[in-house]
């Protein structure tokens, strides 16, 4: 199905190791973004990219990095994962003058 | 800074009750409220959605209810069945990122 992906779909990390969320769309989106989503907070804007080639700080950036590897792809990565960064993360995309978001199933990822 | 709050936290609601879920935002510059519904183990999916130049949209036994004067918007779901159960967050869109500010959730339970 057309759509949103993302992997890993789990992951546990030991405090202070690294990864990468991988996350890729094939409609053509043109803006992609990343949100995490903690119990009692909604889902929280960490990075989102406008465009191909442009990426920006959304709410709660710190301790994160994205890159915009080409329309389709946009990950996330954490350098240096600590416990505060156990969430569920999710991207979703959507098309230039669109309102409305298609979003991943989403990595659950705990920082032991 | 929370930009859209979201009430009740939890709601439960009888099979054929009607759900009432609350939000207000502050930032004038929103012009789309779209409310999502997320089951376990999902992404937010897009539910119903409305601009603030109406005041009531219903799609089937889903209604928005929007009050620009008072910025507030609410989500009524008539008739709820157990099917319904999921969280619900409302968002609005348009502010500085042009991303979506999500609400902090409402967990509804609809019972048999």
């Amino acid at each position: 199905n057309a759509g949103v992906t993302q992997t890993p779909k789990f992951q546990v990390l030991k405090t202070g190791q690294s990864m990468t969320l991988q996350c890729a769309q094939d409609m053509n989106h043109n803006s992609m973004y990343w949100y995490r989503q903690d119990p009692g907070m909604g889902l929280r804007l960490i990075y989102y990219s406008a465009s191909e080639g442009t990426t920006d700080k959304g709410e709660v950036p710190n301790g994160y990095n994205v890159s915009r590897l080409n329309k389709r792809e946009f990950s996330l990565r954490l350098e240096s994962a600590a416990p505060s960064q156990t969430s569920v993360y999710f991207c979703a995309s959507r098309d230039r003058g669109g309102h409305g978001y298609t979003f991943g199933s989403g990595t659950r990822l705990t920082v032991v | 800074q929370q930009q859209v709050k979201q009430s009740p936290q939890s709601l439960i609601v009888q099979k054929g009750g009607i759900s009432i879920i609350n939000c207000a935002y502050e930032n004038t510059a929103f012009d789309y409220f779209p409310w999502y519904q997320q089951f376990p183990g999902k992404g937010p999916a897009l539910l119903i959605a409305i601009r603030p130049d109406v005041s009531e949209k219903k799609e089937g036994r889903f209604t928005i209810s929007f009050n620009k004067s008072a910025k507030q918007f609410s989500l009524h779901i008539m008739d709820s069945q157990p099917g319904d159960s999921a969280t619900y967050f409302c968002a609005a869109d348009g502010g500085r990122e042009r991303a979506l500010t999500f609400g902090s959730g409402t967990r509804l339970q609809v019972q048999p």
